[in-house]
């Protein structure tokens, strides 16, 4: 079957890095996908990687190792507005995107 | 990037009436729009995927013929939820693909419903 697994919650420290996982058992492999989503709002776009490797666009950086079925998003310098939950989903063979649960960031001052 | 406008953001019906949700692509044509819901504290779960000019495609434990989806243009799909039931309260969210690629995936802004 097709699981995503990632993490329920986590909290960091205003300022910190952390790093947020997340492992895929799809049917084929088309990408994976980070995305952001606050309270009541729909999901914003964070990172999308194909290839193995780590992505990086700002304080936000996305690493894919595709032997492992392994992905990460790395957080750094982390802000209040970093609050949320993250969703790491897979796309399969028929470019149908399987969501995971979301994992919440709590970040303190 | 591309833009998904969902329209209404929020509704409140009564019990037994219907609500129709609306999702338009603003600035690329869409063969493939997704309907999603979205219970609190949990994760997005698709209920249908909408192609353009065809029936939809229902995921297990989603009635058709409660939710209805239509497709009728690349910019536009609808769904209609049908004798609205205070369990249908949820968080709907659309989103789309554009024609040349199957990659991103752009999001409405989601439709918050309460049936009461």
């Amino acid at each position: 079957g097709q699981n995503i697994d990632q993490p329920t919650e986590m909290t960091a420290t205003e300022g910190a890095i952390v790093q947020i996982n997340c492992t895929y058992q799809t049917s084929g492999f088309n990408g994976l996908f980070w995305y952001q989503q606050h309270a009541g709002e729909a999901p914003t776009f964070l990172s999308y990687n194909v290839l193995d490797g780590l992505e990086e666009k700002g304080r936000f950086s996305s690493f894919l190792s595709r032997s492992k079925g392994y992905s990460y998003l790395l957080l750094k310098e982390l802000q209040m507005k970093d609050s949320a939950s993250y969703l790491c989903a897979s796309m399969d063979s028929n470019y149908q995107l399987i969501w995971g649960a979301g994992t919440k960031l709590i970040i303190k001052p | 990037g591309a833009v998904v406008s969902q329209h209404p953001s929020w509704v409140i019906c009564k019990s037994g009436t219907s609500v129709k949700i609306e999702c338009r692509s603003l600035d690329f044509q869409a063969t493939t729009m997704f309907w999603y819901r979205q219970f609190p504290k949990q994760s997005l779960m698709l209920m249908a995927t909408s192609n353009e000019g065809s029936k939809a495609t229902y995921e297990q434990g989603v009635e058709k013929d409660k939710f209805l989806i239509n497709h009728a243009s690349l910019t536009l799909s609808t769904l209609t939820v049908t004798s609205a039931h205070p369990e249908d309260s949820s968080f709907y969210i659309c989103s789309a693909r554009e024609l040349e690629t199957y990659t991103e995936a752009f999001f409405g802004q989601g439709t918050r419903l309460t049936v009461v």
